[in-house]
């Protein structure tokens, strides 16, 4: 059972570079996710989408873009990459509804930026 | 604004009985969640209230009260395996998660 995949799982990029993470996710689920965590502190909401075609700003979004063309699909975007941007990224998706809570993460993508 | 409180990290006895408690403030409320997180690892979803009392599964209970903004997570017959970071996330009226930096808990042999 595959669930939510995230690549690339690593990645070193240098300052002004650009790059795209992929989340793929096979249980059919509405929702999806980009979250950012950081040393210390809570997941970090970077963009969402609630079904195919549809994105929306979370409380993290600049320097970030998404799409999401496929239900199955979620990518985030690094436009130019800055040593702020260090961090791990996990997707998740969620079915919505009243199980909107209840996410299902990838394994997450650590990201450095030097 | 929107708050979220939990003691940074607990320790506890391999066998004994722990409990996280987590004090909210959201904008609007639509459930509570509690997730575990290896670390190293992602998070993984591990009980939701809605209502307030207590909800059981295994050996992990969370216990909600809607009025004083206040949950708990219980976990019994503690096991190494336990050692994670618990994460307390309620749902605002956005349908967004809350999360906090967690609770990191030890447990001892």
């Amino acid at each position: 059972n595959a669930g939510v995949t995230q690549t690339p799982k690593f990645r070193v990029l240098k300052t002004g570079q650009s790059m795209t993470l992929l989340c793929a996710q096979d249980m059919n689920h509405e929702y999806m996710y980009w979250y950012r965590q950081d040393p210390g502190m809570g997941l970090r909401l970077i963009h969402y989408s609630v079904g195919e075609g549809t994105t929306a700003k979370g409380e993290v979004p600049d320097g970030y873009n998404v799409s999401r063309l496929k239900k199955q699909n979620f990518l985030l975007g690094l436009e130019s990459a800055a040593p702020s941007q260090t961090s791990v990224y996990f997707c998740a998706s969620s079915p919505g509804g009243e199980t909107t809570g209840e996410l299902f993460f990838g394994e997450g993508s650590r990201l450095t930026v030097l | 604004g929107q708050n979220i409180d939990q003691p940074t990290e607990m320790t506890a006895t391999e066998g004994a009985i722990v409990q996280i408690n987590c004090t909210y403030q959201t904008s609007g409320f639509n459930g509570l969640f509690w997730y575990q997180q290896h670390a190293g690892e992602a998070p993984t979803f591990l009980s939701y209230n809605v209502l307030d009392g207590l909800e059981e599964k295994g050996r992990f209970s969370s216990f909600l009260s809607r009025s004083k903004g206040y949950s708990y997570l219980l976990l019994k017959e503690l096991q190494m395996k336990d050692s994670a970071s618990y994460l307390c996330a309620p749902l605002d009226s956005n349908y967004q998660l809350i999360w906090g930096a967690g609770t990191k808990l030890i447990i001892k042999p």
